[in-house]
């Protein structure tokens, strides 16, 4: 069965420094893999997908096959950008579609 | 805002009492969720549906139970069998076309039980 880890339960830096979230997968075939974030008080939202190589708020996040990783990473951290990250992997053709890592709880201190 | 509706947003009950989640989306999507929320456990599949009068279990779907009669409706029964109820409730519908996959969450419902 897929299986999505992201190690880091609380992760916190400094604004201005790079920050990189974690995670990894187990999956023997072509998977498809997101990053989804909340906010305080906010529902939980689609942060960006692989396929689509695109960078939102800065974040950006590249598949690496080998490595079984989708590592989510920003230059310059900002205290915005404090929330609860969630990876997640999708099984192409599974009917319950996706599964969640445990997440990460960013804190940006100022 | 808008598109997938949760009520209430906090609710309580006693032990032993079954309690039913609301879960409405306008979004015209087939496929519908519901997770739970733990802290350190991140989001747990309890119940999927993809088409009407269709439904299937998830991962922890012991001591839940839900119903699809309607595209726009997904509830959620929390029953006096589930044994650690307290937590919270999130519904997700989801769409899948050109733009790619996405699943698109709630507000949610904390559930208290005492």
């Amino acid at each position: 069965a897929q299986r999505v880890t992201q190690p880091e339960k609380l992760l916190s830096v400094f604004k201005g420094a790079p920050v990189e979230l974690k995670c990894n997968y187990s999956y023997s075939g072509s998977p498809e893999l997101f990053w989804y974030v909340q906010y305080s008080r906010q529902r939980l939202q689609l942060l960006l997908r692989h396929i689509s190589r695109e960078s939102i708020k800065g974040f950006t996040a590249d598949l690496n096959k080998g490595e079984t990783s989708f590592h989510l990473k920003k230059p310059f951290a900002q205290e915005e950008d404090s929330a609860m990250y969630y990876c997640a992997l999708r099984v192409g053709g599974s009917a319950r579609q996706l599964t969640f890592g445990s997440g990460t709880q960013l804190t940006v201190l100022p | 805002d808008g598109g997938i509706t949760q009520s209430p947003k906090y609710l309580f009950r006693k032990e032993g009492q079954n309690v039913t989640l609301s879960c409405e989306q306008n979004l015209n999507h087939d496929a519908m969720y519901w997770y739970r929320q733990d802290p350190g456990q991140g989001l747990r599949l309890i119940y999927y549906s993809q088409i009407v009068n269709d439904f299937q279990k998830g991962d922890i779907a012991e001591g839940y139970s839900v119903s699809r009669e309607k595209k726009e409706s997904f509830p959620l029964t929390v029953t006096s069998a589930q044994k650690n109820p307290t937590a919270f409730y999130l519904c997700a519908s989801s769409i899948s076309s050109g733009g790619g996959y996405e699943q698109y969450f709630g507000p949610g419902t904390r559930l208290t039980v005492t």
